[in-house]
């Protein structure tokens, strides 16, 4: 069974670009959850999109946003880019969006905002 | 204060011995999970707890709803158990929500 996919693995872009990341959940997993990790702050929550409904939002600007099409495979992106913005983003999948379903998490996708 | 607190936040150890990771937290929470970084980035869900204890291999994984805390043990520990160690806990109502503590660095020497 192929684990969670996130493309593109490394990207850079500079300042005022924006970007979009890939999330393919593992086949039959309707929740997909997207974190920002970066050195200062950490693993940081940013949302969760169960059955195309975005279920839950972390505490982030607008400038970042996600959806999630009809076969759950999910992406984010990042508008006008700031150096700040520069971290791994991870996604994770999970049969259920009740809180009590095992996360499975890609292997990130790491953005340096130059 | 952190909603999720870890100690310690680094910690380095000889092969074999016996390690503890602990993890307290201030919120209501549903589960928590214990997670598990190797350098690139790649995160492994090691445990997921809502009561009592879990075990897998070496690694054992309890919590104490009531006291609001967990902890991560290895038995003899491995120089390939070298990772960084994450607490997370998926609040009350909040779906797949994760707050995440700030994680342990452990080393095991060979």
């Amino acid at each position: 069974k192929a684990g969670v996919t996130q493309t593109p693995r490394y990207l850079i872009k500079t300042r005022g670009q924006q970007v979009t990341l890939s999330c393919s959940p593992i086949s039959g997993h309707r929740s997909v959850s997207w974190y920002q990790q970066t050195p200062g702050q950490g693993l940081q929550f940013l949302f969760e999109y169960f059955s195309e409904t975005q279920r839950n939002k972390g505490n982030f600007p607008g400038r970042f946003s996600g959806r999630q099409f009809s076969n759950s495979r999910s992406e984010m992106n990042v508008s006008t880019l700031e150096l700040g913005d520069s971290a791994l983003y991870l996604c994770a999948s999970s049969l259920a969006s009740s809180g009590i379903g095992e996360l499975f998490f890609g292997e990130g996708s790491r953005l340096t905002v130059l | 204060k952190n909603e999720v607190e870890q100690s310690p936040q680094n910690l380095t150890a000889q092969e074999g011995e016996f390690i503890t990771i602990n993890c307290s937290y201030s919120v209501g929470i549903s589960a928590l999970h214990w997670l598990q970084q190797h350098p690139g980035g790649g995160i492994v869900s090691l445990f997921m707890l809502s009561s009592g204890k879990k075990k897998h291999g070496r690694l054992i994984a309890t919590i104490n709803i009531q006291e609001k805390h967990s902890s991560l043990h290895i038995t003899a520990s491995h120089p390939r158990d070298s990772a960084v160690y994450i607490c997370a806990v998926k609040n009350n109502n909040a779906g797949n929500m994760l707050t995440f503590g700030g994680g342990t660095r452990l080393m095991v020497k060979p």
